[in-house]
């Protein structure tokens, strides 16, 4: 299946700070979502991005597929945006979504 | 009641036991799935069911039973487990069969210890 690698693994940040998170994947896709996973193990979804560019509040999503790769971005960061984002891709013709190892954030005040 | 809820949060059983768990979705998609979430590993696809026929089966032991009998519902029934069978059990569901073209959307997933 198609390999999905994030970058960086672990993330600190202080309050107000702008991120981005890496995500590249092995093969052409047709299905790129980014999630968050809080403190209590909840996963909910924040962008579905197979190309373009999308925002939503704080949040904003680019996928280049020719290039194999997503970023999110993450502006004026907030205590409550601490935990692990992970992205996940399916390859063009599949159905099964390969998850990355995400990226752990810590937002400190 | 909207998206997708799981029952039971948490789950400690022995390895003779047999559980269940539930799943229900309320966002009237056509797909549900389950997912293994073990610490320091990537999410693993379980099972994939589209319009309740199984579809996909990601090489799971067979201690690990699916059973969807409608859209909504998704159960997993569990038996004979081990210690290492022990992670947060996530279910999910979307609106397209096999969830290549739209977002997946998870419960809050079922914490299970195998003692």
């Amino acid at each position: 299946g198609i390999q999905v690698e994030q970058s960086p693994p672990d993330l600190i940040l202080q309050e107000g700070a702008n991120s981005t998170l890496r995500c590249n994947f092995s093969d052409s896709v047709n299905n790129l979502q980014w999630f968050h996973q809080n403190p209590w193990g909840q996963l909910i979804n924040l962008f579905y991005i197979p190309s373009g560019t999308k925002q939503n509040g704080r949040l904003s999503a680019t996928t280049v597929a020719t290039e194999r790769y997503s970023l999110l971005y993450i502006s004026s960061s907030q205590t409550t945006d601490s935990g692990v984002y992970f992205c996940a891709a399916s390859q063009t013709g599949a159905n099964n979504l390969f998850f990355g190892t995400g990226t752990r954030l810590t937002v400190i005040p | 009641e909207t998206g997708v809820t799981q029952t039971p949060r948490h789950l400690v059983m022995g390895m003779t036991n047999k559980k269940s768990l539930k799943c229900e979705q309320h966002l009237g998609h056509n797909a549900m799935y389950w997912y293994k979430q073990s610490a320091k590993k990537p999410l693993e696809l379980m099972f994939v069911y589209n319009f309740k026929e199984q579809t996909e089966n990601n090489s799971v032991p067979s201690r690990f039973s699916p059973e969807c009998p409608n859209s909504s519902h998704l159960f997993l029934h569990l038996h004979t487990l081990q210690p290492e069978d022990s992670a947060l059990y996530l279910c999910a569901s979307s609106q397209d069969p096999g969830g290549a073209g739209s977002p997946l959307h998870f419960g809050n997933g079922t914490r299970l210890t195998v003692t």
